[in-house]
């Protein structure tokens, strides 16, 4: 089956401006996330999405970034303005419930440079 | 709060060597435990979680962890190293009911020499 679906997977912008990334989740896969990897960190949970609700968004900066998820598949995460810190890999992920065993299953990310 | 601690941000082996990263975490419910490989420029693959059903968890390319409870640890062995085993390698816990929000350690980069 084919794997979780991210553009772009390189994206360099000025600070200030805005940038949107996209994701196309596994087939039938219920739950969708959003998490941000600063080098050196672990991946960070941005946003979690069950169909088309939102799960979590406890650690999404909202006052800048933005999500949705258009009926209950693809999904855009934005980020409008950017900053210097938000330079990082924003990796989705899926999974086919929500539910602790499952197993998330994570695409190439997109990189991005805020200069 | 759940968190994990990996110890050593960095671990070099020859090839052929034992592999041992080491997890630590913290959790005030009954946790479960994954552990993931990220290779360059690659999204994170699970190579083997474990979910109260046995205590030691195989996984795949020959990876195992143990769950120790009294210690409260989740750390990956391989009884031998391959260059492919080169890689960054995260910890994570989640709590069992609920949803599955994942908790990550800040990794630990495996450097395998010939």
């Amino acid at each position: 089956e084919a794997g979780v679906a991210q553009s772009p997977r390189y994206k360099i912008i000025e600070k200030r401006q805005s940038v949107a990334f996209w994701c196309n989740p596994i087939s039938g896969h219920a739950t969708l996330y959003w998490y941000q990897q600063i080098l050196g960190q672990g991946p960070k949970l941005l946003i979690q999405f069950q169909n088309n609700g939102v799960v979590d968004d406890s650690q999404l900066p909202k006052d800048r970034f933005s999500a949705e998820r258009l009926k209950g598949v693809d999904s855009t995460l934005k980020i409008q303005p950017a900053k210097l810190e938000d330079s990082a890999v924003y990796l989705c992920a899926s999974s086919p419930g929500g539910g602790g065993t499952d197993t998330q299953y994570f695409g190439p990310g997109t990189r991005l440079t805020v200069l | 709060a759940q968190s994990v601690t990996q110890l050593g941000s960095h671990v070099s082996v020859s090839e052929g060597a034992l592999v041992l990263l080491r997890c630590n975490y913290s959790s005030s419910v009954p946790p479960y435990l994954f552990w993931y490989v990220q290779y360059p420029n690659q999204g994170l693959q699970l190579l083997l979680k474990y979910t109260s059903a046995a205590t030691l968890v195989k996984g795949i390319n020959g990876f195992e962890a143990e769950f120790k409870k009294s210690e409260t640890s989740f750390h990956l062995t391989k009884p031998s190293a391959h260059m492919s085993d080169a890689a960054e390698y995260f910890c994570a816990v989640t709590r069992i009911s609920g949803y599955s929000t994942l908790t990550f350690g800040k990794g630990t980069m495996l450097l395998v020499s010939p």
